[in-house]
């Protein structure tokens, strides 16, 4: 069966810290991966878009890299904040014209100060 | 920077009620989606419209859910008689492009059905 899983566990690091996060998937080819942040009682905003051609892709201080033979990608947030604090997700373009986005579950980030 | 809004924020109805919840997508996108996530659960696709048709929708989005833009701003998603599971918050989302572009998400209505 498709599955898209993110670390369900609280990521708890020190201000200043690199945050990495991962998302593996199984029965998926995806053309695109996105991570897109969630607070709580929010929608989702959209951070980063990777291409299945693309190993790497950043901005700012958020970088994705994109293994499709390992079917993973990672996402790290450098210099972390307190403000970072939140819930990110990863979502796979899928469906028909690839219009539909598949969520995983998210994994909480807390940034200590 | 122009956004999704969504009304209302909160609505609470009672079991076997319709609901509207509405949606202004953001102003030059040309695809629209519902989503919903129950307390707890990952943000699940509803259904896609594009061109004032439904392109995708998902097992979700039964005889129940309907969708519609009635006028050149609004996105509606009309559940005709509530269940305690629709039990959810809804998010609106629109997006510029079809094929895996980024997509812009509404704050939310939270449906409570009693």
């Amino acid at each position: 069966s498709q599955k898209i899983e993110q670390n369900s566990e609280a990521l708890n690091i020190q201000e200043g810290k690199t945050a990495t996060l991962t998302c593996n998937y199984t029965n998926y080819s995806p053309a695109y991966l996105q991570w897109y942040r969630q607070d709580p009682g929010r929608g989702p905003v959209f951070l980063l878009l990777i291409r299945e051609n693309e190993k790497e892709k950043r901005k700012e201080r958020l970088k994705v890299t994109f293994d499709t033979t390992l079917k993973q990608s990672l996402f790290h947030i450098t210099a972390s904040q307190p403000a970072d604090s939140a819930t990110y997700l990863c979502a796979l373009a899928a469906g028909t014209g690839f219009q539909k986005l598949v969520f995983g579950t998210g994994t909480r980030l807390l940034v200590s100060p | 920077e122009p956004e999704v809004t969504q009304t209302p924020s909160h609505q609470v109805t009672q079991m076997g009620q319709e609901v509207i919840l509405r949606c202004v997508p953001i102003s030059n996108h040309l695809y629209f989606y519902w989503y919903r996530q129950i307390l707890g659960q990952k943000v699940e696709f509803l259904v896609s419209f594009y061109n004032n048709e439904i392109s995708e929708k998902s097992e979700i989005f039964d005889d129940q859910f309907s969708v519609e833009r009635p006028d050149g701003s609004n996105f509606t998603l009309k559940i005709r008689s509530t269940k305690l599971e629709d039990s959810a918050m809804y998010f609106c989302a629109s997006s510029e492009v079809k094929r895996a572009g980024e997509q812009y998400f509404g704050p939310g209505t939270r449906l409570t059905v009693t």
